[in-house]
């Protein structure tokens, strides 16, 4: 039963074509992350937020924004892809547990 | 602030031989302490933690580890590897249960046959 779930898998945009990816838990957690991952590299943080207030790490670009309508859903925009932002985004919620982490979106910029 | 050294980016090991992952830590305040697992094109899976109390923590999959304070240091070992413990190995470290997780930069296991 997934519990955290990122959709679509794998997305292709075009250069420049702003893009949208999509979260959404079913764990009722307050705190959720989005995280950049690049090819052999340590997730990166780019947002948290902790129930509606947003968090916007110091160094995330300005093409990254982030929305979170409700407690269950979290979306992440790229306004104008470069090369540079193909990468695996992960979206994670934290419990008292710990996080639990989505499969990601792979994003491919053509 | 908070920060993990993983030793070693590629760890190649044989199947059934054991299997040790290194991590170091550095934090301000007591850490909380992570193992997560990734597969290819997948998301991170928690192996285990530590938090407080006992100072081997035994996660999923065979896998343990020990954080040891004077050592600054939380490995990651499993007996006997087997082919589907290839994958990549994060250690990562946070302030408290619900502050943000800081995570290495991983470490890659080859399982040969």
């Amino acid at each position: 039963d997934a519990m955290v779930i990122q959709n679509p898998r794998y997305q292709v945009t075009q250069f420049g074509k702003p893009v949208t990816l999509s979260c959404s838990q079913t764990l009722n957690h307050n705190v959720m992350y989005w995280y950049q991952q690049k090819s052999s590299q340590a997730p990166k943080l780019l947002f948290h937020y902790y129930d509606k207030d947003f968090n916007n790490e110091a160094d995330t670009p300005d093409n990254f924004q982030s929305r979170r309508p409700n407690t269950s859903f979290c979306f992440l925009d790229i306004r104008s892809p470069g090369l540079g932002d193909a990468a695996m985004y992960l979206c994670a919620c934290q419990g008292v547990h710990g996080y639990t982490f989505g499969s990601g979106t792979r994003l491919t910029v053509v | 602030a908070q920060s993990v050294t993983q030793l070693g980016s590629h760890v190649s090991v044989s199947e059934g031989a054991l299997v040790l992952l290194r991590c170091n830590y550095s934090s301000s305040v007591p850490p909380y302490l992570f193992w997560y697992v990734q597969y290819p094109n997948q998301g991170l899976q928690l192996l285990l933690k530590y938090t407080t109390g006992a100072t081997l923590v035994k996660g999923i999959n065979g896998f343990e580890a020990e954080f040891k304070k004077s050592e600054t240091s939380f490995h990651l070992t499993k007996p006997s590897a087997h082919m589907s413990d290839a994958a990549e190995y994060f250690c990562a470290v946070s302030a408290a249960s619900y502050q943000k997780v800081t995570f290495g930069t991983g470490t890659k296991l080859q399982v040969i046959p």
